[in-house]
């Protein structure tokens, strides 16, 4: 089975912008997560969706936000963007919902702000 | 709440040597917990994962978890390290592990292994 993919690999933006990832998840996986990783912060939980439904949300701004298409596809957006925002977005996938289903990540998208 | 603690942030064995990598966690719950790994500019690869079935769990590339409720601890080792183990290793728990998917990771620990 193909892995967990995003696009774009590597973005460039400036601070103001918006921005749309995309993430398609492991072929019969229905939840998808995403996780932001910095260097001061680690990685945090940004959002997860099982069925197109957001199931759980991290402590995040409204600016970022996300959806699920009916083929489990997701995408999240970040609108305004901040240099704070420059990270690298990760992607998960897993069969169920719940850690229950383990997840697999994907090489997620790197954006940089300027 | 859940959380993890890696105990160290920095460790350098030499090639052939065991590994030991840290890891304490905290739960209201009986926790799902895991160790994942991820090289420079890749994304989180499964080393293991451990859901109460046995304390001690197998993942791969020689890696071996023991769950010690006792101790609150996770710890991850490898009897003999290789060149190609230098990464970085993060401990997650589950924030509830019949719920949701969300998971709360350590803040890493970065492996270096010498020749």
């Amino acid at each position: 089975k193909a892995g967990v993919t995003q696009t774009p690999r590597y973005l460039i933006k400036t601070r103001g912008q918006q921005v749309t990832l995309s993430c398609s998840p492991i072929s019969g996986h229905r939840s998808v997560s995403w996780y932001q990783q910095t260097p001061g912060q680690g990685l945090q939980f940004l959002f997860e969706y099982f069925s197109e439904t957001q199931r759980n949300k991290g402590n995040f701004p409204g600016r970022f936000s996300g959806r699920q298409f009916s083929n489990s596809r997701s995408e999240m957006n970040v609108s305004t963007l901040e240099l704070g925002d420059s990270a690298l977005y990760l992607c998960a996938s897993s069969v169920g919902q719940g850690a229950a289903g383990t997840q697999y990540f994907g090489p997620g998208t790197r954006l940089l702000v300027l | 709440a859940q959380s993890v603690t890696q105990l160290d942030s920095h460790v350098s064995v030499s090639e052939g040597t065991p590994v030991l990598l840290r890891c304490n966690y905290s739960s209201s719950y009986s926790p799902s917990l895991f160790w994942y790994v991820q090289h420079p500019n890749k994304g989180l690869q499964l080393l293991l994962k451990y859901t109460s079935a046995a304390t001690l769990v197998k993942g791969i590339n020689g890696f071996e978890a023991e769950f010690k409720k006792s101790e609150t601890s996770f710890h991850l080792t490898k009897p003999s390290a290789h060149m190609s183990d230098a990464a970085e290793y993060f401990c997650v728990v589950s924030e509830d592990p019949g719920n949701t998917g969300k998971l709360i990771f350590g803040q890493g620990t970065t492996l270096q292994v010498k020749p």
